[in-house]
C-alpha cells in the first residue's frame, strides 16, 4: 500500500540529547514537509524539501535539522538547541509544486515527542 | 501574508444535528487553494477537500458540504446529520504563493454526543 510512515510513534528525549524522527513515503512524491503541532494550535512548518539534496527552513526551524538524501526519506533531527521539543510532529508529502491536485499534502500518522 | 482564522474553538452537538465549521482566510494572491483536514484522536491528518480560487462551486460529498465565497473570504464546512465518528479536530488551510507553504488555522474541536 502507498503511503507515509513515521516512526517511532512515541519518542522520549533526555535533556541535551539529539533525537531523529523518521519519515518515509512510497508515493513517489517530490516534496516533503515537517510540521510541529502543539496543543490547541494549528500546524507550524519546520522544514520542507522540494527535491532531493535540497531543503528550506520553514517558520520555526531553530533547533531542528533535516536531510534529504533519498526521494522517499526526510528525517528530522531535534537537537539539544530546541529547548521546548515536546510536541506532536507530522510529516507530509505532495507530488510537486505546479497546479492541479499536486498541491494537496498528505500526512503521516505522526510522532509524539516527550522530554524526560 | 497569508492567514486563516477559525474563530470557533470547540463545538459540541448531539448526534443527528447539523453543524457548520467556519473558516475565514486572507491572502493577496489571486491564485490560491483552500483545504479542510480532519484530525481524529489517532492524530493523523486526513485530507477532506481541496478548492482552488477560481472554482466557487459548492461541493457536496455525502453528509459533508462546503460553501466557498470569495466575496467574504470564507470556506465553511457543514456536516449534516452528524455522527459520533465525526468527533475530531478540523483544520482549514490555505496554500498560496510560489513556495507552496500551507497556512493552517488553529482548528475546531468537534464533539458529537450520542
Amino acid at each position: 500500500d502507498g503511503g507515509i510512515t513515521q516512526s517511532p510513534k512515541y519518542l522520549f528525549r533526555k535533556e541535551g540529547q539529539n533525537v531523529t524522527l523518521s519519515c518515509e513515503q512510497n508515493l513517489n512524491h517530490d516534496a516533503m514537509y515537517w510540521y510541529r503541532q502543539d496543543p490547541g494550535q494549528g500546524l507550524r512548518l519546520i522544514y520542507y524539501s522540494q527535491i532531493v539534496n535540497d531543503f528550506q527552513k520553514g517558520d520555526i526551524a531553530e533547533g531542528y535539522s533535516v536531510s534529504r538524501e533519498k526521494k522517499e526519506s526526510f528525517p528530522l533531527t531535534v537537537t539539544s538547541a530546541q529547548k521546548n521539543p515536546t510536541a506532536f510532529y507530522l510529516c507530509a508529502s505532495t507530488p510537486g509544486l505546479a497546479g492541479g491536485p499536486r498541491e494537496t499534502q498528505y500526512f503521516g500518522p505522526g510522532t509524539r515527542l516527550l522530554v524526560l | 501574508a497569508q492567514k486563516v482564522t477559525q474563530a470557533q474553538t470547540e463545538i459540541s452537538v448531539v448526534e443527528k444535528e447539523d453543524v457548520t465549521l467556519d473558516c475565514v482566510y486572507e491572502t493577496r494572491d489571486t491564485t490560491y487553494y483552500l483545504f479542510w483536514y480532519k484530525q481524529p484522536p489517532s492524530g493523523e491528518l486526513v485530507f477532506l477537500i481541496r478548492r482552488n480560487s477560481f472554482d466557487e462551486q459548492n461541493e457536496i460529498s455525502g453528509r459533508y458540504s462546503w460553501n466557498f465565497q470569495k466575496s467574504t473570504s470564507s470556506f465553511n464546512f457543514t456536516i449534516t446529520a452528524s455522527q459520533v465518528v465525526d468527533s475530531a479536530v478540523y483544520f482549514c488551510a490555505l496554500l498560496s504563493g510560489a513556495n507552496s507553504k500551507l497556512t493552517f488555522g488553529k482548528g475546531i474541536t468537534l464533539s458529537v454526543r450520542p
